[in-house]
């Protein structure tokens, strides 16, 4: 079966720094993507992991431990237009993305 | 088009009643996928085509529920005899021929509201 877990909720300041969490069980694996989702707009793509280790862009990186199933989105120098939903979102065959529930951060002054 | 074109973004259906959302994938890309976003979760599977030929079509959640791209380019998600529980953004998404994953790319998605 197909299992994610990451946090629903977390909330931050301006300017601080934030990790959240997912942890997968999928059949079959081929990378993990993470994707922001601000309410009422599409998913847009963030980060993709496929081998073991740390990816730098920007104020975003994303980490993946493949035999831990186990990932991290890290968001760096937050502002206020990171308050969003963040997908968790292993790869599994075909393409086929199968997401978590998100995390929705809260960003505050 | 720049990006992936859904229509309609929005439709009231009451209930009973049949509806059709179309995607328009972004030109030349050969997959295209439907996903299903409830209000407070994220999106969950639904089918997957490339080109014409719809390859997984295991997320689909009961039979009121078809989905056709008869010429490899725009696809439409028919659903019959809608239900309240049907109430949903429905996300289209597509993808370019040899992209390696990390190129797939989400519609703005159809709001369904069954009344």
């Amino acid at each position: 079966g197909q299992n994610i877990d990451q946090p629903t909720e977390m909330t931050a300041t301006e300017g601080a720094i934030v990790q959240i969490n997912c942890t997968y069980q999928t059949s079959g694996f081929n990378g993990l993507f993470w994707y922001q989702q601000h309410a009422g707009e599409a998913p847009t793509f963030l980060s993709y992991n496929v081998l073991d280790g740390l990816e730098e862009k920007g104020r975003f990186s994303s980490f993946l431990s493949r035999s831990k199933g186990y990932s991290y989105l890290l968001l760096k120098e937050l502002q206020m237009k990171d308050s969003a939903s963040y997908l968790c979102a292993p790869l599994t065959g075909f393409q086929k993305l199968v997401f978590g529930t998100g995390t929705r951060l809260l960003v505050s002054p | 088009g720049a990006g992936v074109s859904q229509s309609p973004r929005y439709k009231v259906a009451k209930r009973g009643q049949d509806v059709a959302l179309r995607c328009d994938p972004i030109s030349g890309h050969v997959s295209l996928f439907w996903y299903q976003q409830a209000l407070g979760q994220g999106p969950e599977f639904l089918t997957y085509f490339q080109n014409e030929a719809q390859l997984d079509k295991s997320g689909l959640p009961s039979d009121r529920f078809f989905a056709e791209r008869p010429e490899g380019s725009v696809s439409t998600l028919k659903i019959q005899r809608t239900q309240q529980e049907d109430s949903a953004v429905y996300l289209c998404a597509s993808s370019p021929p040899g992209s390696s994953g990390n190129t797939i790319y989400f519609g703005e998605g159809s709001w369904l509201t069954v009344v």
